[in-house]
């Protein structure tokens, strides 16, 4: 268990509709990722915040943005939403407060199946 | 330049045997090489990392072999094990908090 939560574990929504995904990090981390894992493209960075703030962007798309609030968990809001959206999206943490790490956590991931 | 190529993309390997995945990438600026193992409906976990300034790193049957030069890393396991039977992805980051660019994935499969 990485210690990072994601909720929720399957998600089936239908084309043109909008799902928000839950990431809580691992206790203390302040930073948090967001990737898309397909059958076609892989493991793709999306959009990374630290300690509230976004730090780096991705291959997002427009229809996708991300927030990371004071508690430190992030979500992942997902609009518009095409069938070529289905795919795993997985969120990792790291760097503890007052820590240096290299280390990304992953959490189990949320499948997203878009019908 | 931000690509991170890997090969093979499936691997069989007998019980006991060395599983070799490879990886190569084009951008000097990446200063941070992790391998990370992901099994069928669970999420990738870091199995191993290693840095520029070190050409090899061993933790137990898995090693990092790296060469600088040729911009390339590999990752050895050793007397491998039916357990090791999943996908395992290779990844740069340019420093510690960047993000990671990984590599298409081997997918190993260990047979008794």
């Amino acid at each position: 268990d990485s210690g990072v939560t994601q909720t929720p574990k399957h998600l089936i929504t239908a084309t043109g509709q909008r799902v928000t995904l839950r990431c809580s990090p691992r206790s203390g981390d302040l930073s948090v990722y967001w990737y898309q894992q397909s059958l076609d493209q892989g493991l793709q960075f999306l959009i990374q915040y630290y300690n509230g703030e976004e730090r780096a962007k991705g291959n997002i798309l427009e229809r996708f943005s991300a927030q990371q609030f004071p508690d430190l968990h992030s979500e992942l809001n997902l609009s518009s939403l095409e069938l070529g959206d289905s795919a795993l999206y997985f969120c990792a943490s790291s760097v503890p407060v007052g820590g240096n790490t290299d280390t990304q956590y992953f959490g189990p991931g949320t499948r997203l199946t878009v019908l | 330049q931000q690509q991170v190529k890997q090969s093979p993309q499936s691997l069989i390997v007998q019980k006991g045997g060395i599983s070799i995945i490879n990886c190569a990438y084009e951008n000097t600026a990446f200063d941070y090489f992790p391998w990370y193992q992901q099994f069928p409906g669970k999420g990738p976990a870091l199995l191993i990392a290693i840095r520029p300034d070190v050409s090899e790193k061993k933790e137990g049957r898995f090693t990092i072999s790296f060469n600088k030069s040729a911009k390339q890393f590999s990752l050895h396991i050793m007397d491998s094990q039916p357990g090791d039977s999943a996908t395992y992805f290779c990844a740069a980051s340019r420093y510690n908090t960047d993000k990671l660019i990984f590599g298409t994935g081997t997918r190993l499969q260990v047979f008794p």
